[in-house]
């Protein structure tokens, strides 16, 4: 069974720069894997922010952005906002009938 | 701008039938160029990918509940549904639909309000 990893929590100040990650079981994370993020604050669904690796929707702050890093796909902060805590999942295909999730990172502005 | 409102029973009795339908608004479910899938998330826990579908009515599952899944669509409704069978407690989440676009790998741009599903008798 593949399994996405993701940082459990980080904390972050405000201002500064977070990058969280995304690594899967299977290797190293290329392109091909199309990964994807998104944000769920309490009570909301979640929002997408990235897709195809580093492609931004029309409402995604600057400040967010995707790339990959090490073997795995990141999601960077720059410039972190207090609206920016959250809670933020990676997503990663496999092929046609397995997409899969990471587990999720809580991140904290403190 | 493309709405999404998933609705069904808050409540399924154990080894019974989940049934929950997403009305799609402000774009045509027919389209070609976009994929319809359907994610959970049990409490306090995170996101689960079920499965998604194409206008056409081709289907993709998840693996670990392809045995008891079914996801169907209805352009005339312009509406798509998911039937899980035989459900446990563990099938307990909030159900959320969303669309994805096929020719940009933007697997779930916009996603519904979800809606709680209760498995309890």
């Amino acid at each position: 069974q593949t399994v996405v990893t993701q940082e459990p929590s980080l904390t972050v100040s405000p201002g500064g720069t977070v990058t969280l990650t995304c690594a899967s079981s299977t290797g190293a994370v290329t392109t091909t894997y199309y990964p994807n993020w998104f944000q769920q604050k309490p009570g909301q669904a979640p929002r997408a922010l990235i897709y195809n690796t580093n492609k931004k929707h029309s409402w995604t702050p600057a400040r967010f952005s995707g790339s990959l890093l090490g073997g795995k796909a990141a999601l960077t902060l720059s410039g972190v906002q207090p609206e920016d805590e959250a809670d933020y999942y990676c997503l990663l295909y496999y092929g046609a009938a397995q997409v899969v999730f990471g587990g999720g990172t809580k991140l904290t502005v403190l | 701008q493309v709405q999404l409102q998933e609705s069904g029973p808050g409540l399924v009795k154990p080894s019974q039938t989940l049934s929950l339908t997403c009305t799609v608004s402000g774009d045509s479910i027919g389209s070609g160029d976009y994929y319809w899938s359907w994610i959970r998330q049990p409490p306090g826990k995170g996101l689960e990918w079920i499965g998604y579908i194409y206008s056409s009515g081709s289907a993709y599952y998840s693996p670990s509940l392809k045995s008891r899944l079914t996801l169907s669509v209805d352009t005339s409704k312009n509406q798509f549904s998911l039937k899980l069978r035989s459900v446990t407690a563990a099938d307990t989440a909030v159900y959320y639909c969303a669309r994805g676009y096929l020719r940009y790998f933007d697997f779930l741009g916009y996603w519904g309000r979800g809606t709680l599903v209760s498995v309890s008798s």
